[in-house]
C-alpha cells in the first residue's frame, strides 16, 4: 500500500457524461500527479499540482481539468466522454516538487465508458 | 522536446536466467531515472532507482547501469523468477522548469518456466 487512495475503483459511464476522480495523496506529499493509461499502453502524464497550483501539464485534453484543494486532495473532471476515454486512471504523489523524487501511485481507477 | 525510448517492447526468458531493459534518453540535464514494476491490474511501483552522480546501482537481484555520456541506461534482472514476470517501465527527470517525469512506453516481461 502506497498511501495514496483513488475513489472510484471502477467507473462506469456513457458517451457524453462527466465524470470525477478523486485523489488523496500520502499524508505530507505536496505534488499530486495524474496519468492516462489505455490498454497495452504506457504512462500518459496529464497534469501535475504542487501545494494546490498546477505545476506541468501533458497531453491534457481540453475536456479534461483537475484541481488541488487546500487540504491537498485532488480531482479529475473528464467531461464529453468519448469511448476513447476508457483507461486506467492513475494519481501519484510526491514530497516536494518532484524533479528528483519517487512518485507513488495510487491503485487507480478504471473508467468504462460505453 | 523531452524523450525516452524503451527497448524490447516485449521480453521473454527462461526462469533461472538474466532480463535486460535498456532505455535512452534526450535531455542531457536529466539527472534522476527510476525504475517502475506494474503487475497485471496494479499500480506502477518503484523497484529501483539511480541519479546521474553514480553509475551503478544494485539491490539483491535487481540492478541499474547509467551511461551519461551515451545517454542511456539498463536495468538487469538476474536469477529471474516467475513473479518478476510484468511491465517495466524506465523513467527520466531533468533539471528543467516543468517538473514532470517523462517514462518510457514499458516492457513486458515474461518469465518462462
Amino acid at each position: 500500500d502506497s498511501g495514496v487512495t483513488q475513489t472510484p475503483k471502477h467507473l462506469i459511464t456513457a458517451t457524453g457524461q462527466r465524470v470525477t476522480l478523486r485523489c488523496s495523496p500520502r499524508s505530507g506529499d505536496l505534488s499530486v500527479y495524474w496519468y492516462q493509461q489505455s490498454l497495452d499502453q504506457g504512462l500518459q502524464f496529464l497534469i501535475q499540482y504542487y501545494n494546490g497550483e498546477e505545476r506541468a501539464k501533458g497531453n491534457i485534453l481540453e475536456r479534461f481539468s483537475a484541481q488541488q484543494f487546500p487540504d491537498l486532495h485532488s480531482e479529475l473532471n473528464l467531461s464529453s466522454l468519448e469511448l476513447g476515454d476508457s483507461a486506467l486512471y492513475f494519481c501519484a504523489s510526491s514530497p516536494r516538487q518532484g524533479r528528483e523524487e519517487t512518485q507513488y501511485f495510487g491503485p487507480g481507477t478504471r473508467l468504462l465508458v460505453l | 522536446g523531452e524523450n525516452v525510448e524503451q527497448h524490447p517492447s516485449t521480453l521473454s526468458v527462461q526462469e533461472g536466467d538474466s532480463a535486460v531493459i535498456k532505455c535512452t534518453y534526450s535531455d542531457s540535464a536529466s539527472n534522476y531515472f527510476p525504475w517502475y514494476k506494474q503487475e497485471l491490474g496494479k499500480r506502477p511501483q518503484l523497484i529501483i532507482d539511480i541519479r546521474s552522480n553514480v553509475g551503478e546501482k544494485k539491490d539483491q537481484r535487481i540492478a541499474v547501469t547509467l551511461n551519461k555520456t551515451a545517454k542511456h541506461f539498463s536495468l538487469h534482472i538476474t536469477e529471474t523468477q516467475p513473479e518478476d514476470s510484468a511491465v517495466y517501465f524506465c523513467a527520466a527527470s531533468g533539471r528543467n522548469r516543468d517538473d514532470k517525469i517523462i517514462f518510457g512506453k514499458g516492457t513486458r516481461l515474461h518469465i518462462l518456466p
